[in-house]
């Protein structure tokens, strides 16, 4: 079935830091990937996304790449702040979205100020 | 806010328990999607209905039922409850567009019902 495998799975980082956080799917139908950060007890929120027809796309300090070749995409943080700690979650789905989301297991960040 | 919304917030029940939870999508989404949380298995994709009617099924229980109303509100029933099926349950909403090339439909999540079986 289909499979999102994250790593890794705890990150620290000192402010001010970059973080990179990887994602491999195995459903070659996927065409979306959507990034969220979820804080305790919250719900998940998107931060960035990404459709399989574009390769990188960039949000002010938040930026996702896409290699669809290698079904992989990762998730990069620059100029960590203290409130960027959360958990990440990287999912895949099929339809732009309008299916069911497969999630990765998750990444802690902690950013340490 | 994302605009969906959840009751209840918490609930506390006995095993071999009902609950209903109930969920209400953001304006003008069509599409509602049940996920469930636990420490051990992440977050599992339940149920997705669409303008009414059941579009997809995940690992849902057979314990576990839905539906999406004509107002298109939904309730998740959990029935029989064991101890394993406490976890946070959130729903997700979304537009559900035929996601054609550079269509994007961005399932957006309410706060979750936390659900604990004692």
């Amino acid at each position: 079935g289909e499979n999102v495998e994250q790593h890794p799975s705890t990150l620290s980082v000192q402010e001010g830091d970059s973080a990179v956080i990887k994602c491999t799917y195995s459903d070659s139908a996927s065409n979306y990937f959507p990034w969220y950060k979820q804080e305790l007890g919250k719900r998940p929120q998107l931060i960035i996304d990404i459709r399989s027809n574009v390769g990188e796309k960039k949000d002010q300090r938040i930026a996702v790449t896409l290699n669809k070749t290698a079904k992989h995409f990762s998730l990069h943080i620059t100029e960590t702040q203290p409130e960027d700690s959360a958990v990440y979650f990287c999912a895949a789905s099929r339809w732009g979205g309008s299916e069911k989301l497969v999630f990765g297991k998750g990444t802690k960040l902690t950013v340490n100020p | 806010d994302s605009g969906v919304t959840q009751t209840p917030k918490h609930l506390i029940t006995a095993t071999g328990q009902r609950v209903t939870l109930r969920c209400s999508p953001r304006s003008g989404d069509l599409s509602v999607y049940w996920y469930q949380q636990s420490l051990d298995q992440g977050l599992q994709f339940l149920i997705q209905y669409y303008n009414g009617e059941e579009r997809a099924k995940g690992n849902i229980l057979e314990r576990f039922s839905a539906q999406q109303f004509p107002d298109l509100h939904s309730e998740l029933n959990l029935s029989s409850l064991e101890l394993g099926d406490s976890a946070l349950y959130f729903c997700a909403s979304s537009v559900a567009r035929s996601g054609g090339l550079g269509v994007t439909d961005t399932q957006y999540f309410g706060p979750g019902t936390r659900l604990t079986v004692l």
